[in-house]
């Protein structure tokens, strides 16, 4: 499968507790997206990464999140001393210079 | 600032009939525009887009989208539906010019084809 990747595909934690996901992209694409999507509303923009300069942030993303693209390959996403309000859909999606962005089957983070 | 309107939760259609799925959007500059779909615990796939050329782009599975600039719409069409076509699907824009690639969703359409 030369689609985009995440792991894991569900997590569940406690809260407080610090979580990591990974996602590997499509190994031609040089840009690689993080998005975050709640029930009933569409994916938000969380980060933006060319190669491994990181780009731009939402607002969205506080400072208990960070993120990595190590190398321009996969990327991390991390998220510290969660919580309850972090619960949702982790997506990453990827492209190349021709604008449509391929998503990963994400991951469903739930904060006890 | 860019963002999307989805003005319908829901579309019910019979099998056979045609759909339409409305997506309003905005942006300062000239837009590109995206239409995904969802199915059930998976990851979105990419449909059709509109950058540039005629108004009237084809995609996967059937599906076409008509960019309206005067209206500032990109209504996703298919004239026939399947009960497979049963699923949510989301608009997406963003600014042409702008050196950020982040699309805006809308917040997505639940599609149900009735056999």
């Amino acid at each position: 499968d030369t689609g985009v990747s995440q792991d894991p595909r569900h997590k569940i934690t406690k809260r407080g507790q610090n979580v990591t996901f990974r996602c590997d992209p499509i190994s031609e694409h040089n840009r690689l997206y993080w998005y975050r999507q709640t029930l009933g509303q569409g994916p938000e923009f969380l980060t933006y990464f060319q190669n491994e300069a990181q780009l731009e942030k939402s607002r969205l993303l506080s400072d208990r999140f960070s993120a990595e693209r190590p190398k321009g390959s996969f990327s991390t996403l991390e998220i510290q001393r969660t919580e309850q309000g972090d619960s949702a859909m982790y997506l990453c999606a990827s492209s190349s210079d021709r604008n449509e962005q391929f998503f990963g089957p994400g991951t469903r983070l739930t904060v006890l | 600032a860019q963002s999307v309107a989805q003005p319908e939760d829901q579309v019910n259609v019979a099998e056979g009939n045609p759909l339409t799925v409305k997506c309003t959007y905005s942006v300062s500059g000239n837009p590109y525009l995206f239409w995904y779909v969802q199915y059930p615990n998976r990851g979105l796939q990419f449909l059709l887009k509109y950058i540039t050329g005629d108004n009237l782009v084809k995609g996967s599975y059937g599906f076409e989208a008509e960019f309206n600039k005067s209206q500032t719409s990109f209504h996703l069409k298919k004239p026939s539906a399947l009960v497979s076509d049963s699923a949510l699907y989301f608009c997406a824009v963003r600014d042409a010019g702008g050196s950020n690639y982040k699309l805006t969703f809308g917040k997505g359409t639940l599609l149900t084809v009735n056999p």
